[in-house]
């Protein structure tokens, strides 16, 4: 019930490609659904955020798209360049101070 | 920009060693967590801290880890008898106000602890 089910592993995509990123949740509770995005040798850094009375948030380039129902929600990069080369965690949380829980990460690659 | 600073980088440490890992969360931030990543793995929670004691814990943090605030900037991790097991990179977050639900966290760049 605490996981974040996180897919692809992994993902090469051409210059200007939209890479997409999916997670499944099953616990309800969460309500809080942020992505962060991992460059080798650094921590995780927040890169957009979602709750569930939205179907979709945009921030640049970076598009969440979130299913309350199927209890789903991805992360679209439209345009990739390979400095969007990193690892994409997405992650979950319950209301109140409760920690967040990261799916195992999407390793993504750009290529030009 | 304020930023979470983790010392040391890079630790090697024998089996069996007590290690201490440093944290400087950022100086208006309330709440304290610490995070480890298996190398390749996802990131896992371990630990919340706020107002000076434990908020929740995961059940990979057992007996043989702690954490101390001891004046008022730095936030430890100490465990007391490392296994093999414990080798991860161990991340330190804060936020200014509880993390998870309403705001922001923010990552150091880890400490890297091999454990032979």
């Amino acid at each position: 019930q605490q996981q974040v089910k996180q897919s692809p592993q992994s993902l090469i995509v051409q210059k200007g490609g939209i890479p997409i990123i999916n997670c499944a949740y099953e616990n309800t509770a969460f309500d809080y659904f942020p992505w962060y995005q991992q460059f080798p040798g650094k921590g995780p850094a927040l890169l957009i955020a979602i709750r569930p009375d939205v179907s979709e948030k945009k921030e640049g380039r970076f598009t969440i798209s979130f299913n309350k129902s199927a209890k789903q929600f991805s992360l679209h990069i439209m345009d990739s360049q390979p400095g969007d080369s990193a690892t994409y965690f997405c992650a979950a949380s319950k209301a109140g101070n409760t920690p967040l829980v990261f799916g195992k990460g999407t390793r993504l690659s750009v290529i030009a | 920009e304020p930023e979470v600073t983790q010392t040391p980088s890079h630790q090697v440490t024998q089996m069996g060693q007590e290690v201490i890992l440093r944290c400087v969360p950022i100086s208006n931030h309330l709440y304290f967590y610490w995070y480890r990543q298996i190398l390749g793995q996802k990131v896992e929670f371990l630990v919340s801290f706020y107002n000076n004691e434990i908020s929740e814990k995961s059940e990979i943090f057992d007996d043989q880890f702690s954490v101390e605030r001891p004046d008022g900037s730095n936030f430890t991790l100490k465990i007391r008898s490392t296994k093999l097991e414990d080798s991860a990179m161990y991340f330190c977050a804060s936020s200014q106000t509880s993390g998870g639900a309403t705001g922001e966290l923010f990552f150091g760049e880890g400490s890297r602890l091999t454990v032979l």
